[in-house]
C-alpha cells in the first residue's frame, strides 16, 4: 500500500519553463490537496479537489493550474515558472476532508533559477 | 481564515524530559491535527482530535474546544523525537483543507 506518491522528488527549472507535478493516491480518497511550504511559514493551500473532475482555488493559486481527470491522480502544473515558486510542494489526500485523517506525499523540492 | 498559533517556535530538551507543545486557533473547527515532519522528510499524521484526549505510545494530545487550544505532550523524550511538530485545523471552507501553524522545531539531545 503506497499511500500518497509524488513525482518528481526534486527538480530545478529555469525561469519561464513549465512542468507538471504528479500526485497519486491508492486509498480511494475523494479529497486531494496541493500545498506549498516555505521557510518561516505554515503550509499554504494552492488548489484542491473534492472529487474526480472537480478543482478549486486555495489561498495561493496564482501561477498554478491543476487537473483531476482520474480519482487517484491530482496534477499540479506550472506554466511559466518564476523564482517565487521555489518551494517544497506537498500533496495530501483524505477520505472526507479535514475531519478525517490526512495522508501526505513525501514532497517535491522545486528550485526555479 | 482560521489563524493557528504554535508555541514555542523552537524547543531543545534533554533525553527523558517531558515536552509540551501548544496550539491555539481563532475560530471554531471540525477537527485539529497534529503532524510530524522530520528534516528533509515527509509529513506524517500523529493525531486527529475533535474533543478530549488521545494517546499513542509516549505521545498524548489534548484539546479544549471552549478555549480553542490544544497541546501535544511527549513523555520520556528521545533523540528520535527530534522533528518539527505541526498543528493544523480543518476549516469549513476550501474543501475542508487544513490551516497550518508554522510548526515547532524540537531537538532532543542525548
Amino acid at each position: 500500500n503506497a499511500g500518497v506518491t509524488q513525482t518528481p522528488k526534486f527538480r530545478v527549472l529555469k525561469t519561464g519553463q513549465s512542468m507538471t507535478l504528479l500526485c497519486a493516491q491508492d486509498m480511494n480518497h475523494e479529497y486531494m490537496y496541493w500545498y506549498r511550504q516555505d521557510p518561516g511559514m505554515g503550509l499554504r493551500l494552492i488548489h484542491y479537489s473534492v472529487g474526480e473532475g472537480t478543482t478549486a482555488k486555495g489561498e495561493v493559486p496564482d501561477g498554478y493550474n491543476v487537473s483531476r481527470l482520474k480519482k487517484q491522480n491530482f496534477l499540479l502544473g506550472l506554466e511559466s515558472a518564476a523564482p517565487s515558486q521555489t518551494s517544497v510542494y506537498f500533496c495530501a489526500s483524505s477520505f472526507e476532508g479535514g475531519g478525517t485523517e490526512a495522508f501526505f506525499g513525501q514532497g517535491t523540492r522545486l528550485t526555479v533559477v | 481564515k482560521n489563524e493557528v498559533e504554535q508555541s514555542p517556535q523552537n524547543l531543545t530538551a534533554q533525553e527523558g524530559e517531558f515536552i509540551t507543545i501548544n496550539c491555539s486557533y481563532s475560530v471554531g473547527i471540525s477537527a485539529l491535527h497534529w503532524l510530524q515532519q522530520h528534516p528533509g522528510g515527509g509529513i506524517v499524521s500523529l493525531f486527529m482530535l475533535s474533543s478530549g484526549k488521545k494517546k499513542h505510545g509516549r505521545l498524548i494530545a489534548t484539546i479544549n474546544i471552549q478555549e480553542k487550544h490544544s497541546s501535544l505532550h511527549i513523555t520520556a523524550s528521545h533523540p528520535r523525537d527530534s522533528a518539527v511538530y505541526i498543528c493544523a485545523v480543518a476549516a469549513g471552507d476550501s474543501g475542508y483543507a487544513l490551516n497550518f501553524g508554522k510548526g515547532t522545531s524540537l531537538l532532543v539531545t542525548p
